[in-house]
């Protein structure tokens, strides 16, 4: 049983395209996370949800929205792709900050 | 914003070997976390301090949360083929960067037979 689990695992697709990852939690944790991997692994925060509730935005271009339909689930949509676009994604969820359970991520690949 | 230097950012050492790597902020955190990527997967939670002058261990790796809770590092003993992966460093603040955990650069290891 994977705790958390993002699909799809692969993405290639064409600038200006719009495209989703879903992203789901069975730990029963209240908190869930996107975090961004660029080129040279450095990993960011980009949200996190608490009980559905936004609340961390980092600086992140309003074409990434997170959507959260229940606690359980993370879904990040990315409308107009751009080439610097192209990273891996983690979905993360935690129910204390310090213990963050991270899913395998999403390798997007922008052309 | 709060940023992690993390160093060495990549290591290649014989099995066996004893492996060092530390992190150093200019800002204060109250925990320090130290993570492990295995290539195609996230990152798994290896060690989490919690306290400054802190040392804690997890089997052949031992990590400690400095004095100043500016800094921290992790040592594996005895490493094994398994050990490679990217080690991360991450700290975690409070007041208004409760709940945000920021990352080291990675120290990327590699493990000769």
């Amino acid at each position: 049983d994977t705790a958390v689990s993002q699909t799809p695992k692969y993405l290639v697709t064409q600038m200006g395209n719009d495209k989703s990852i879903k992203c789901e939690q069975n730990l029963g944790h209240d908190t869930m996370y996107w975090y961004k991997q660029d080129s040279k692994k450095f990993l960011k925060i980009m949200f996190s949800y608490n009980n559905k509730e936004l609340i961390i935005n980092e600086t992140v271009p309003n074409r990434f929205s997170p959507k959260s339909p229940d606690k359980a689930h993370l879904n990040l949509h990315i409308n107009s792709l751009e080439l610097g676009d192209s990273a891996v994604y983690f979905c993360a969820s935690s129910q204390v900050v310090d213990t963050i359970y991270f899913g395998e991520g999403s390798w997007l690949t922008v052309v | 914003g709060q940023q992690l230097n993390q160093s060495p950012q990549s290591m290649f050492i014989q099995e066996g070997e004893d492996v060092s790597m530390n992190c150093t902020s200019s800002s204060i955190f109250n925990t320090w976390l130290w993570y492990k990527q295995d290539p195609g997967e996230g990152p798994v939670l290896l060690i989490a301090l919690y306290k400054a002058g802190e040392l804690t261990s997890n089997g052949r790796l031992t990590a400690q949360f400095g004095i100043t809770r500016k800094d921290s590092f992790l040592n594996i003993s005895a490493s094994i083929p398994s050990d490679v992966g990217i080690y991360f460093c991450a700290g975690l603040g409070g007041g208004t960067s409760y709940g945000k955990l920021t990352f080291g650069q990675g120290t990327i290891l590699t493990v000769h037979p």
